[in-house]
C-alpha cells in the first residue's frame, strides 16, 4: 500500500544533542509538510517543500531545518532541542498545493527530550 | 487571523448511538475547504470527510456527516450508529493556503 512512513517512532535524545527525524513516502506526491503537536494541541505546520522549494513559517524557530534530498524522502533537523521541543512530529504529503488537496498522514515520530 | 475552535475536549457515546462534534472556524476568506480528521490512538491521522465551502450540500460519508454552516462558520461532524473503532481524536480544519486545525476532541465509543 502507498504511504507515509515516519522513523524512528519514538527518539530520545539530550538537550542541545542534534536529531534527526525521517519520513517517506511511496505516493509519489509533490509536497511534503513537517508539523509539531504538542500534548492536547493542534499540529502546527513547520514548513513544507513544494519539490525542492522550501517553504518555512514564520514562526519556526531557527532551531527546525529541513532537507529534502529526493521526492521520496523529508528529514526534520533539530539542531539544539530543547525541553520545548519535545513533542509528537507528523509528516505530511499531498499531491499538489492548494486547498483542494488532501493531506496523508504519517504515524509521527514522538520525540523525547532528556 | 485563521483559527479553528473545537470546544469539546472529550466526548463519550455509547456504541451503535449517535454523537455530534461541534467545530467552529474563523477565516475572512470565502474561498477554502473544510475537513475532519481522525488519529486513533498510537496510530497515524486519516481523513474521515471534507466539504468544499463553495457546496451548500452537506457532505456524507457512510455513517459519518456534516453539518455545514457557512455564515456561522460551523461545521460539525455527526457520527452514526457508533462503533468502538470509531473511538480516537478528532480534528478538524480548514485550509485556504495551509492546513490549521483545531486542538481536537477525545472521543470515546463505550459498549
Amino acid at each position: 500500500d502507498a504511504m507515509v512512513i515516519q522513523n524512528p517512532r519514538y527518539q530520545v535524545t539530550q538537550f542541545g544533542k542534534p536529531v534527526t527525524l525521517s519520513c517517506s513516502q511511496t505516493l509519489n506526491h509533490n509536497v511534503m509538510y513537517w508539523y509539531q503537536q504538542k500534548s492536547s494541541q493542534a499540529p502546527k505546520l513547520l514548513f513544507h517543500y513544494y519539490d525542492k522549494d522550501f517553504n518555512n513559517e514564520a514562526d519556526t524557530p531557527d532551531n527546525f531545518q529541513s532537507r529534502r534530498p529526493n521526492t521520496s524522502f523529508c528529514f526534520l533537523d533539530i539542531r539544539s532541542p530543547g525541553l520545548g521541543d519535545a513533542a509528537m512530529y507528523l509528516c505530511a504529503t499531498s499531491r499538489d498545493f492548494g486547498r483542494m488537496y488532501e493531506q496523508y498522514f504519517g504515524p509521527g515520530t514522538r520525540l523525547t527530550v532528556t | 487571523a485563521q483559527t479553528v475552535t473545537q470546544s469539546q475536549p472529550e466526548m463519550s457515546v455509547q456504541e451503535a448511538e449517535t454523537v455530534t462534534l461541534s467545530c467552529t472556524y474563523d477565516t475572512s476568506e470565502s474561498n477554502y475547504y473544510l475537513f475532519w480528521y481522525k488519529q486513533p490512538p498510537s496510530r497515524q491521522m486519516i481523513l474521515v470527510i471534507r466539504q468544499e465551502a463553495y457546496k451548500q450540500q452537506n457532505a456524507t460519508e457512510n455513517r459519518f456527516s456534516v453539518n455545514f454552516q457557512k455564515a456561522a462558520k460551523s461545521f460539525s461532524l455527526k457520527i452514526s450508529d457508533s462503533q468502538l473503532g470509531d473511538t480516537a481524536m478528532y480534528f478538524c480544519a480548514f485550509i485556504v493556503n495551509d492546513m490549521r486545525f483545531g486542538a481536537g476532541t477525545r472521543l470515546t465509543v463505550k459498549p
